[in-house]
């Protein structure tokens, strides 16, 4: 079965620090995408990737960076975190194929303090 | 670029009654079209996909959408809705030969008994 898998489902950190955030799927996609939920907005896309050491910009990638390193692994920073980064973080992984739905990870709780 | 418009924040239903969420979208090309639920604390699954053919697309525990061309519509339905149908529900376009998504904010379907 299809299997993302995001490292934390619950983070605290504090204002200031450097975030990582990984995702890894089991699924040989070449796509792979990051999203933050806030309640009322939906999900924002921040960045995404289309193969190894590529990526691309979204919606929002203000304060945030990506590095995709292998195939299976797409990691979210968060070069020095600030409280409106608080929020929750999905990351989602497709195949090339445009008609190709997404698969999700079940997330992760940020909170930065 | 395209936009997505779900009419209604929240959908409070009683069970064993029909249901609608609505989807509007707006796009200068052709697009895919997706339904996802999220369960409380988990990702989101995909419902239904709308690619071609058919206007009538079921999927996942008993859910169908219409595809209207005409009125830019994807309305998502079920004749009869059980207390573990409540979730949130997202719409979601994809313009043809692209893999992105662009997500509407989210409608909460309540189910009470």
């Amino acid at each position: 079965d299809v299997k993302v898998t995001q490292s934390s489902r619950y983070l605290v950190k504090r204002t200031g620090e450097k975030v990582f955030l990984e995702c890894v799927q089991d699924m040989d996609h070449e796509n792979m995408f990051w999203y933050r939920q806030d309640p009322g907005l939906g999900l924002r896309l921040i960045y995404f990737s289309y193969d190894v050491k590529m990526k691309e910009k979204g919606d929002i990638p203000e304060g945030y960076s990506v590095s995709r390193e292998k195939k299976e692994r797409f990691s979210l920073i968060l070069e020095s975190a600030s409280t409106n980064q608080t929020s929750m973080y999905l990351c989602a992984s497709s195949s090339g194929q445009s008609n190709q739905p997404q698969h999700f990870g079940d997330g992760t709780r940020l909170s930065i303090l | 670029a395209q936009s997505v418009t779900q009419l209604d924040s929240q959908v409070p239903v009683f069970e064993e009654a029909p249901v609608e969420l609505r989807c509007n979208y707006s796009s200068s090309v052709s697009v895919y079209l997706f339904w996802y639920v999220q369960y409380p604390n988990q990702g989101l699954q995909l419902l239904l996909k709308y690619l071609s053919g058919s206007t009538l697309v079921k999927g996942i525990n008993g859910f169908e959408a219409e595809f209207n061309k005409s009125q830019t519509s994807f309305h998502l339905r079920k004749p009869s809705v059980h207390i573990s149908d409540t979730a949130e529900y997202f719409c979601a376009v994809s313009p043809v030969g692209y893999s992105t998504l662009t997500f509407g904010k989210g409608t909460m379907l309540l189910v009470s008994p």
